[in-house]
């Protein structure tokens, strides 16, 4: 199962920042944060990933609280293509004993509008 | 780097046919997965290689199901005797050995059982 709660679905007005919020209250102390993105009818796209330290990179910002326990993917200025599912996963590093698998939870869906 | 790719892109076929779908993965990326994707829902874990190894496999992955990865390189799933509830997009993701580490996907395979 999951181990990240994310609202069902969220809209935002294009030009403005995005704000996509989830909760991983059960994260361990090792655990990774990734976010990805799926446009319809594609693949999973990689956003950005924190173990505890907020990161930034060309697509998104990523905040994550001190105690861990919840994080926030803020895209500055949302667009139109910026429409997607948007998956939070928390993920153990990889190792020669963990597989690294990914496990998908039903993910926001962002609806930028104009 | 062109990515991980996947052919076909799309599958139609009648039921109880078999289907073969291929994934090139990011060259010298050591670990291979596979997923399944039903419509409304995230990807779900299939199973997992590094280099040609199959490490694990999830109880998803029925006695029909087999995926292979031949030298470690590009890699294989078979299904046998389809079911129209096999009927999926198929996601194949890859990713280096660095702990830290995002896996990136392909485009999916798109099954149709009719």
């Amino acid at each position: 199962d999951a181990k990240t709660t994310q609202p069902t679905s969220m809209d935002c007005a294009e030009g403005r920042a995005a704000n996509l919020p989830c909760n991983h209250s059960t994260i361990s102390g090792n655990e990774y944060v990734y976010w990805y993105r799926q446009i319809h009818s594609q693949g999973p796209q990689y956003i950005i990933h924190g173990l505890k330290n907020n990161e930034t990179n060309e697509m998104a910002s990523l905040i994550i609280t001190e105690d861990r326990k919840s994080s926030t993917l803020i895209l500055p200025h949302a667009t139109l293509r910026d429409t997607a599912v948007y998956y939070c996963i928390v993920r153990v590093p990889l190792s020669s004993s963990n597989t690294g698998k990914l496990i998908f939870g039903q993910g926001t869906t962002l609806q930028v509008k104009p | 780097d062109t990515g991980v790719s996947q052919d076909p892109r799309h599958k139609i076929t009648k039921r109880g046919q078999n289907v073969t779908f291929r994934c090139d993965p990011i060259s010298e990326h050591n670990r291979l997965y596979w997923y399944r994707q039903t419509l409304g829902q995230g990807p779900e874990f299939l199973t997992y290689f590094q280099n040609e190894a199959q490490l694990e496999k999830s109880r998803l992955l029925s006695d029909r199901f087999s995926a292979e990865r031949p030298k470690g390189s590009f890699s294989t799933l078979e299904i046998q005797r389809t079911e129209q509830g096999d009927s999926a997009m198929y996601l194949c993701a890859s990713s280096s050995y660095r702990e830290n580490t995002e896996a990136f996907f392909g485009q999916g395979t798109r099954l149709t059982v009719v």
